[in-house]
């Protein structure tokens, strides 16, 4: 497709329940990204991928969170035991090549809450 | 933040004046980008400036880099009430992940 989309746009979890949110990258791209961004503030860079392959995942916590891109599925980004402070709005972004100084094109999120 | 600190954190306008945002960061970079959120959307792109750029114009915007500061400015001519929005830069060290400041609220009134 033409843009980065993201379900689901609102996802609603019981703390210490499962939470998965998916995301499709745009046709052609070969890396994505995650980014968690709370309370409309700075966007804390989560994992990215090269394909299937991960490219860099200092961003994420070692505990609960994972994530996978596998050929022909949209990514996934899935925590388990969500926790109140996961509550946060879920961007991901891909980009052609990773190449500096490339522009990341972000899908319009998935809001998590935690209740 | 992990990178960039902006100011100011909001920022009010009357449509027509320029709006200037702030961007400093920590560490040494090959490029620096702005980016804007609307309101429940995701990131757009906006500009880019490469470490060896001082200044780049991009229709109202206008860009600005001073590495021995490490600091850049984002300047928004002529603004509209459709320019309100957050504005967020992100700095960028080799082909390394996007790092993000904490972003200007801008509000442009009509």
């Amino acid at each position: 497709g033409e843009e980065v989309a993201q379900t689901p746009k609102h996802l609603v979890r019981g703390e210490g329940q499962k939470a998965k949110l998916y995301c499709a990258p745009i046709k052609g791209h070969s890396y994505v990204f995650w980014y968690q961004q709370v309370l409309k503030n700075e966007f804390k860079f989560l994992i990215s991928f090269q394909n299937e392959n991960v490219f860099d995942e200092t961003g994420m916590p070692k505990e609960r969170f994972s994530a996978k891109c596998l050929p022909n599925s949209p990514c996934s980004l899935e925590i388990q035991a969500t926790k109140l402070e996961d509550s946060a709005v879920y961007f991901c972004a891909s980009s052609r090549t990773g190449g500096e100084g490339e522009k990341l094109f972000f899908g319009s999120g998935t809001q998590l809450s935690v209740l | 933040s992990q990178q960039g600190e902006e100011d100011p954190q909001a920022l009010s306008i009357q449509e027509g004046e320029n709006a200037t945002m702030n961007c400093s960061y920590k560490t040494s970079i090959n490029n620096l980008q702005w980016y804007r959120q609307n309101s429940g959307r995701g990131l757009v792109h906006l500009i880019l400036i490469r470490s060896n750029e001082r200044e780049k114009h991009s229709g109202r915007l206008r860009v600005t880099l001073d590495t021995s500061k490490k600091s850049s400015s984002l300047l928004i001519t002529a603004s509209r009430a459709a320019d309100t929005a957050s504005y967020f830069c992100a700095t960028e060290r080799g082909t390394d992940k996007l790092i993000f400041g904490t972003g200007t609220r801008l509000q442009v009134f009509p």
